[in-house]
């Protein structure tokens, strides 16, 4: 079975400073694909970022970027210069060998002016 | 490009109902996807279509569960006989074609049932 774990059910961050969301996963798939979506309050979800596994080379998309450590099974997400805008859920996914994706809890985030 | 949208939005039901939810799709994605989200978790996988054609289900599709993507374009998730435990937010996703494409979520319907 696959699995996703965000140990983080809360995290918060003042403006314009960084932040690290954590996510680890188990799966036996060789062949997988990891994302970071959003969720802000009463809005859809929508994807920050996403990381093929065969790539070594950790995604970027502006101020996210994540830490791939394929090794570890670890896959965190950080958010610099953090704005109001970024608070959300964040949810931690993993899909691999199915259509489907597999949901961490998520990690809520809070942004303090 | 309009995005996924979910109709209604909100469903309050009395158990033993049965409830009908609504998702239209990015037009020009073949595939769609349910999931349900029960509070402070995060979704979980249901069912999935290639077209018309449902691909895949969950074991937590119970036979209560039904659902349909009779044309290849909206799709309808029924529930027979409610119960408490079915309450939760379903949520609709859609994508082009690929296994490896960005899935784009609608708003979602929550159900509460009574």
């Amino acid at each position: 079975a696959q699995t996703v774990t965000q140990s983080q059910p809360e995290m918060s961050v003042q403006e314009a400073e960084t932040v690290t969301l954590s996510c680890t996963y188990d799966t036996s798939e060789s062949d997988y694909y990891l994302f970071w979506y959003k969720q802000p309050p009463s809005r859809q979800m929508i994807l920050v970022i996403r990381q093929e596994a065969y790539k070594q080379q950790n995604a970027t998309e502006n101020r996210f970027s994540v830490n791939f450590q394929k090794a570890a099974k670890s896959f965190s997400l950080k958010i610099s210069d953090s704005q109001l805008g970024d608070a959300a859920m964040y949810f931690c996914i993993l899909q691999g060998g199915s259509e489907k994706l597999v949901f961490g809890k998520g990690t809520k985030l809070t942004v303090n002016p | 490009d309009t995005g996924v949208s979910q109709d209604p939005r909100h469903k309050i039901t009395k158990r033993g109902q049965n409830v009908t939810f609504r998702c239209d799709p990015i037009s020009e994605h073949n595939r769609l996807y349910w999931y349900r989200q029960t509070l402070g978790q995060g979704p979980e996988f249901l069912t999935y279509f290639q077209n018309e054609a449902q691909l895949e289900k969950s074991r937590l599709l119970s036979d209560r569960f039904s659902a349909e993507r009779p044309k290849g374009s909206f799709s309808t998730l029924e529930i027979q006989r409610t119960e408490q435990g079915d309450s939760a937010m379903y949520l609709c996703a859609s994508c082009v074609g690929g296994s490896t494409d960005t899935q784009y979520f609608g708003p979602g319907t929550r159900l509460t049932v009574l």
